[in-house]
């Protein structure tokens, strides 16, 4: 079914960036489009960028655009968020979840069916 | 952009009784986007349903979805011990990607 394992919270001051990994197994990575999620201590779910299986294409929630990049490496079955210029509302637990998506019976679905366990970013 | 709307926002119930969680969309929906998650504290959410009323791999029949339109359904037949947990819906658009409902926490009573 697969796994993800995210690294490389931690604290980090105002201001400043932190780079976050996704590593991928059990599963084709490069086949699969990716999304990072995070949850802020206490708080729901919030989604914070997209991108497909070859990079072509990539979206950002508006409260991280400018500010967060996504990328990934297929040869390493990795996924990465370069943050920037990160806030204190940045604070949060950040999750990379694999996208699955098919079309059947004129229904396209779309959900993310499997999450890494998170990594804690804490800006302060 | 779609917001979703969960009530109510926290649910006391005891083990074996019926848990009926609602999810309700600013505008109409298709069915194929929205899915519903648990989440235990501590812990990563995991997809229950999707499409409305598809259960994903390994969740137990008395995990149920329903609904159309605007407005949603959860269902747990009978509550486990393991089933307190706060609820997420999520749908799936062009702007953002995804959006999230705020919960509903299913607590012990």
């Amino acid at each position: 079914e697969g796994q993800l394992v995210e690294s490389g919270g931690g604290w980090v001051q105002p201001g400043g960036s932190l780079r976050l990994s996704c590593a991928a197994s059990g599963f084709t990575f490069s086949s699969n489009e990716m999304n990072w999620v995070r949850q802020a201590p206490g708080k729901g779910l919030e989604w914070v960028s997209y991108i497909s299986g070859r990079s072509k294409t990539t979206y950002y929630a508006d409260s991280v655009k400018g500010r967060f990049t996504i990328s990934r490496d297929n040869a390493k079955n990795s996924l990465y968020l370069q943050m920037n210029s990160l806030r204190a509302e940045d604070t949060a637990v950040y999750y990379c979840a694999r996208e699955y998506s098919y079309g059947y019976a004129n229904y396209d679905y779309y959900y993310m069916d499997v999450w890494g366990k998170g990594t804690t970013v804490t800006v302060s | 952009e779609i917001v979703l709307t969960q009530s109510p926002g926290t649910l006391s119930l005891s083990p074996g009784e019926r848990a009926t969680l609602s999810c309700r969309a600013s505008q109409s929906v298709s069915r194929g986007y929205l899915a519903w998650y648990q989440q235990k504290p501590g812990q990563a959410p995991r997809l229950l349903i999707y499409g409305a009323s598809s259960r994903a791999i390994g969740i137990p029949d008395r995990f149920s979805g329903s609904g159309s339109g605007t407005d949603f359904t959860l269902t747990i037949s009978r509550l486990e011990p393991e089933d307190f947990a706060v609820y997420y819906c999520q749908h799936y658009g062009s702007s953002p990607r995804f959006t999230f409902g705020p919960g509903t926490k299913v607590d012990i009573k």
